[in-house]
């Protein structure tokens, strides 16, 4: 089981905008920055959000992140089929004194 | 350009000890801010942090794991290794290594630091199986 949860599934039709959630806890999202990573089919993690919300170059500005109190999301708009991947949500916890991860979203564009 | 790449064995057989090496390139692990960290992922599940070791040799480990895990790095070599005891089916998986940095930020009226595993490897599979 993982420290932060997100939902395991969300999905929506190209040029629609979804939403994936990440909840955790004081010690972990409700005190340090969370990251977003995207893994392709049969790829490793790629960074999209450090920061909560900023972007790494050459990520599109479609992705974006937020963060409040305990919770983050993560903003995709105007889905494309590429984008189709599993979305993870990383933060430091202070109990773990380590990184931790959320059980992942697997993005299905329709 | 930050690359690292991990490299150990593909078959493992149960109870042994797996050494796992992260080769990097692009950064330098005696820099202020910067780590290397181990993360997993078994098949077809959810990503898993092991350990992460800093610039200044500062380690940390999964509490679920810290008895099992050994992380160390050569400065000189451009490596970190993670040393895995006692292994198990429930082991197998694809590792990966990770360069963390550090950033700074400016919020409400504050400074602070924030760090993020930006650049990955892509990954050595490892079976755990007799």
């Amino acid at each position: 089981q993982s420290v932060l949860t997100q939902p395991p599934s969300a999905s929506g039709t190209p040029g629609q905008r979804v939403t994936i959630a990440c909840s955790g806890s004081s010690s972990n999202i409700g005190s340090y920055v969370v990251n977003w990573y995207q893994q392709l089919p049969g790829a490793a993690p790629k960074l999209l959000i450090f920061d909560n919300s900023q972007r790494p170059s050459g990520v599109p500005d479609r992705f974006s992140g937020s963060k409040s109190g305990i919770s983050a999301s993560l903003a995709i708009s105007g889905l494309q089929s590429e984008d189709e991947a599993i979305y993870y949500c990383v933060t430091w916890d202070d109990i773990v004194s380590g990184w931790v991860f959320g059980g992942g979203t697997r993005l299905t564009v329709l | 350009q930050i690359t690292l790449k991990e490299s150990g064995p593909t078959l493992v057989k149960p109870t042994q000890t797996l050494t796992l090496t992260c080769t990097f390139s692009g950064f330098s692990l005696s820099a202020d801010g910067v780590g290397v960290a181990w993360i997993r992922q078994p098949p077809g599940k959810a990503l898993e942090w092991l350990a992460l070791i800093h610039w200044d040799d500062d380690k940390r480990y999964s509490p679920s794991l810290k008895s099992r895990l050994t992380i160390t790095k050569d400065t000189s070599k451009n490596q970190v290794v993670l040393t895995m005891t006692n292994l198990d089916p429930v082991d197998t998986a694809t590792y990966y290594c990770a360069h963390s940095d550090r950033g700074r930020g400016y919020r409400y009226g504050t400074f602070y630091h924030y760090y993020y595993m930006d650049v990955w490897g892509r990954g050595t599979t490892v079976t755990v199986s007799s």
